[in-house]
């Protein structure tokens, strides 16, 4: 089974800052991995795929990059509407989620 | 526009078993891969199986497997979800995801207590 590895698990941050998320697969996945923002009593939304691709209408300010088994998913400019949990997916063989980031206000 | 709508959560005792429906509508349902996705209180993610548009290939976590079963009725634009032998850790949200290799759309998710 594929493993994967957020970093890190809580996130203190400011509106405006530039914040970077780790997500590390146990063996290689190519780029298939996906990233969703998740709130408070809600369902996860879809941010990225297949590594780098901005999944429609969400805005430019999220960016996800890395293959194989390190990937990233930046935030350039945070706003107030994006503290929230955030997941990495692999869908190289079936689904398997990280733990989840934390972004919370500072 | 796509909906996905689940049904079905509630408190079973453990041993007890539980069906949970997902009512899918503004795209072509058959056409489409199907997953549960589940998530116990304050942790992550939790992948729990797949079936493929026309049921021919299912798949099942570990965690479930032989007390899990999934099935669908594209005539009713449905995917279910029967659990049987329920645990206290089976304790979760379980959210219904539409499939193109990555969930593109989950619905609001159907909560599921297993407590004596």
């Amino acid at each position: 089974d594929i493993q994967m590895t957020q970093s890190p698990s809580t996130l203190s941050a400011s509106v405006g800052d530039r914040v970077t998320i780790t997500c590390r697969a146990s063996q290689s996945i190519s780029s298939w991995l996906a990233w969703y923002q998740q709130k408070p009593g809600k369902a996860p939304k879809l941010l990225i795929y297949k590594a780098s691709s901005l999944q429609s209408g969400v805005p430019s300010r999220f960016s996800g990059s890395g293959s194989g088994t390190e990937f990233t998913l930046t935030i350039s400019s945070l706003q107030p509407d994006d503290f929230a949990t955030y997941h990495c997916q692999q869908y190289n063989s079936y689904w398997t989620f990280g733990q989840g980031t934390k972004v919370e206000i500072k | 526009e796509v909906q996905l709508v689940e049904s079905g959560g509630g408190l079973v005792k453990p041993g007890g078993s539980l069906r949970l429906s997902c009512a899918a509508s503004g795209f072509t349902f058959s056409t489409y891969t199907m997953n549960w996705v589940r998530q116990a209180p304050g942790k992550g993610l939790e992948w729990v199986s797949s079936i493929t548009g026309s049921s021919i290939y299912i798949y099942y976590a570990d965690s479930v497997k032989g007390r899990f079963t999934i099935s669908r009725d594209n005539a009713k634009n449905s995917l279910y979800l029967q659990m049987n032998s329920l645990r206290a850790e089976d304790t979760a949200v379980y959210y219904c995801a539409r499939d193109t290799n990555f969930g593109d759309y989950w619905g609001q998710g159907t909560l599921v207590t297993v407590s004596s």
